[in-house]
């Protein structure tokens, strides 16, 4: 069975600053991957996806993702955060199977300060 | 836009309660979700339906069922609420095939059981 790890629960960055969100996923094959943004009071709205091809993967709102293979990594970035960003991100691995079999990690919220 | 409507946004119930969290989408989309979520737990799933009249068990079902009589419909119904059902819900569509790992999510109804 897949399972994701979000190790940050929460994030502070200034304004202005790059952010990296952290995802490790296990899973035997390759999956497909996730990043989901939930805004306060919002259900949540996906960000990019990858299912194959180019590990380096854009996404809404300047978003982009890279799958490391060899890490088992799917991490999030952006390099220039705005106070609009402040959310909880949530990553995401499918089997694929169907999206039945699409497990969330424990999400990170990111506070933006002035 | 897609749209998902969760028909309330704040409920409160008793104990031994039956409560239905009705969904409902506008973009004719075959495949219907209902989550929970949980803080550290991220999201786990908990009924789906890829068609009027189906439904499937998610990962945690006990203690819920659900009904989709139309298309555009789904419900989650909780037999006899208990304190341990208190939680955000989530329903969520999606188109069938690769289109399926798109979600698009309500704003979520936050329960509590008293």
């Amino acid at each position: 069975a897949q399972s994701v790890t979000q190790p940050d629960i929460h994030i502070t960055v200034s304004e202005g600053a790059s952010l990296e969100l952290r995802c490790n996923y296990s899973y035997g094959a390759t999956p497909y991957l996730f990043w989901y943004v939930q805004s306060p009071g919002q259900g949540l709205q996906l960000l990019l996806k990858y299912f194959s091809g180019d590990t380096l993967v854009q996404g809404i709102k300047g978003f982009e993702a890279e799958f490391k293979r060899s890490q088992s990594s799917f991490n999030l970035r952006k390099p220039s955060v705005h106070w609009s960003d402040a959310a909880e991100y949530f990553c995401a691995v499918g089997a694929r199977t169907g999206a039945n079999n699409l497990f969330f990690g424990t999400g990170t919220r990111l506070t933006v300060i002035p | 836009d897609v749209k998902v409507t969760q028909s309330s946004r704040y409920l409160v119930k008793r104990t031994g309660e039956k409560v239905f969290l009705e969904c409902v989408q506008d973009m004719d989309h075959e495949n219907m979700f209902w989550y929970r979520q949980d803080p550290g737990l991220g999201l786990r799933l908990i009924y789906f339906s890829y068609d009027v009249k189906m439904k499937e068990k998610g990962d945690i079902p006990e203690g819920y069922s659900v009904s989709r009589e139309k298309k555009e419909r789904f419900s989650l119904i909780l037999e006899s609420a208990s304190t341990n059902q208190t939680s955000m819900y989530l329903c969520a569509s999606s188109l069938p095939g690769t289109g399926g790992w798109e979600l698009f999510f309500g704003s979520g109804t936050q329960l509590s059981v008293l």
